[in-house]
């Protein structure tokens, strides 16, 4: 069975700071694909960023980057100088080709000014 | 491009009452999902579409909810009788092909309270 975990209901962190959210998952599948999904209050769920399990470099986009580490079935996301816009909900999601999607339980990151 | 299309945007309904909820997906994408999220939780499989085919309802709960995507394109959702456990929002989301070549786009849900 695939079992995604976000360890961290909550999280905070400073205007311009850094943070890193965490996210394990299971699965028996060599080939799959990770993302991270943000849920902003009231509005609709939007992809930040993807990982084939195949590519050993790590995903950036502008900035969000993850940490892949395949043996150990981690998938952080780090967020860089952080913005009021990114508070929200986000989700790590899991899925194997051909099957669904498993969502994390996600983790609520608010922005502080 | 138009995103994907869900309605109502909230409905309030009695126990036992019926409800219906619609969704258009992105125009091509042939994978179509209904998922439930409840407040504060991630989104929860209901069922799976490929074309017209439903190759994954196994979570849906059958003995009150029942889908349909008959020309391959839109999809209606039906809760018949609700029950004051169905409060949640329904989310549709489409993607092309069904792998994760492609990841999912959702529509803005459905937000449903029973009383």
């Amino acid at each position: 069975a695939q079992t995604v975990t976000q360890s961290q209901p909550e999280m905070s962190v400073q205007e311009a700071e850094t943070v890193t959210l965490s996210c394990t998952y299971d699965t028996s599948e060599n080939n799959y694909y990770l993302f991270w999904y943000k849920q902003p209050p009231s509005r609709q769920m939007i992809l930040v960023i993807r990982q084939e399990a195949y590519k050993q470099q790590n995903a950036t986009e502008n900035r969000f980057s993850v940490n892949f580490q395949k043996a150990a079935k981690s998938f952080s996301l780090k967020i860089s100088d952080s913005q009021l816009g990114d508070t929200a909900m986000y989700f790590c999601a899991l899925h194997n080709y051909g099957q669904n999607f498993v969502f994390g339980p996600g983790t609520r990151l608010s922005v502080l000014p | 491009e138009a995103g994907v299309v869900q309605s109502p945007r909230y409905k309030i309904i009695e126990k036992k009452q019926p409800v219906a909820f619609w969704c258009n997906p992105i125009s091509g994408h042939n994978t179509l999902y209904w998922y439930l999220q409840n407040l504060g939780q991630g989104p929860e499989l209901l069922i799976r579409y490929e074309n017209e085919e439903a190759v994954d309802d196994s979570q849906l709960p059958k003995d009150r909810f029942s889908a349909e995507r008959l020309k391959g394109v839109d999809s209606t959702l039906k809760i018949q009788p609700a029950e004051l456990g169905d409060s949640a929002v329904y989310l549709c989301a489409s993607s092309l092909h069904g792998t994760g070549e492609y990841e999912q786009y959702f529509g803005p849900g459905t937000r449903l309270t029973v009383t």
